[in-house]
């Protein structure tokens, strides 16, 4: 079975500084997707940012920035520029591909335990 | 944009009380998924249905059904609550095609949660 571990419960940052939050999974399959979500204290669960397994370019969306190592089966969200606004609860997770031998996934997430960021001002 | 809705934010009940948990999605997916989130434990798939009748169970199904009658809504029933299913719920939707590579057919939209407390 798939798994997902993120081994920190919190993080912290000084506004406009640089964060990075770890994330480690484990799979067989060789077709699959990462990603990193967001939950503010509001509670909704936001998308951040997605990579695709079969792309060897890490994901970029403004400030976030990811480091993915296939290798090392690696996943870390890099945050440049801290804001106020990026205090959340984040969650790595991951989802197999349509394809594969272990037939119809239908994008099931599995997610890790997430990571507390407390921003500094 | 993708809109997900949850009938309640908060919800109390009492031991026993029949809980039904409901979630709309307006952009026509073809899965709908229910979690629970407890902290701790990240998020945790109880039930998912990826077209209208058609539901699976997730890793925690235990005290839980669904229901799927129309394309656009997906309930969550707690047949009889107990103090243990106290959590937070998430519904999310998502795109479906069969061997499809782009990461949007993969990608889960949430609504903004349950929070339900049983007594």
């Amino acid at each position: 079975a798939q798994t997902v571990t993120q081994s920190q419960p919190e993080m912290s940052v000084q506004e406009a500084e640089t964060v990075t939050l770890s994330c480690t999974y484990d799979t067989s399959e060789s077709d699959y997707y990462l990603f990193w979500y967001k939950q503010p204290p509001s509670r909704q669960m936001i998308l951040v940012i997605r990579q695709e397994a079969y792309k060897q370019q890490n994901a970029t969306e403004n400030r976030f920035s990811v480091n993915f190592q296939k290798a090392a089966k690696s996943f870390s969200l890099k945050i440049s520029d801290s804001q106020l606004g990026d205090a959340a609860m984040y969650f790595c997770a991951y989802t197999r591909g349509s394809g594969g031998a272990g037939g119809t996934s239908y994008g099931k997430l599995t997610f890790g335990q997430g990571t507390i960021l407390t921003v500094h001002p | 944009d993708v809109k997900v809705t949850q009938s309640s934010r908060y919800l109390v009940k009492r031991t026993g009380e029949k809980v039904f948990l409901e979630c709309v999605q307006d952009m026509d997916h073809e899965n709908m998924f229910w979690y629970r989130q407890d902290p701790g434990l990240g998020l945790r798939l109880i039930y998912f249905s990826y077209d209208v009748k058609m539901k699976e169970k997730g890793d925690i199904p235990e005290g839980y059904s669904v229901s799927r009658e129309k394309k656009e809504r997906f309930s969550l029933i707690l047949e009889s609550a107990s103090t243990n299913q106290t959590s937070m719920y998430l519904c999310a939707s998502s795109l479906f095609s069969q061997g499809g590579t782009s990461g949007e057919v993969h990608t889960q939209y949430f609504g903004p949660g349950t929070r339900l407390t049983v007594l």
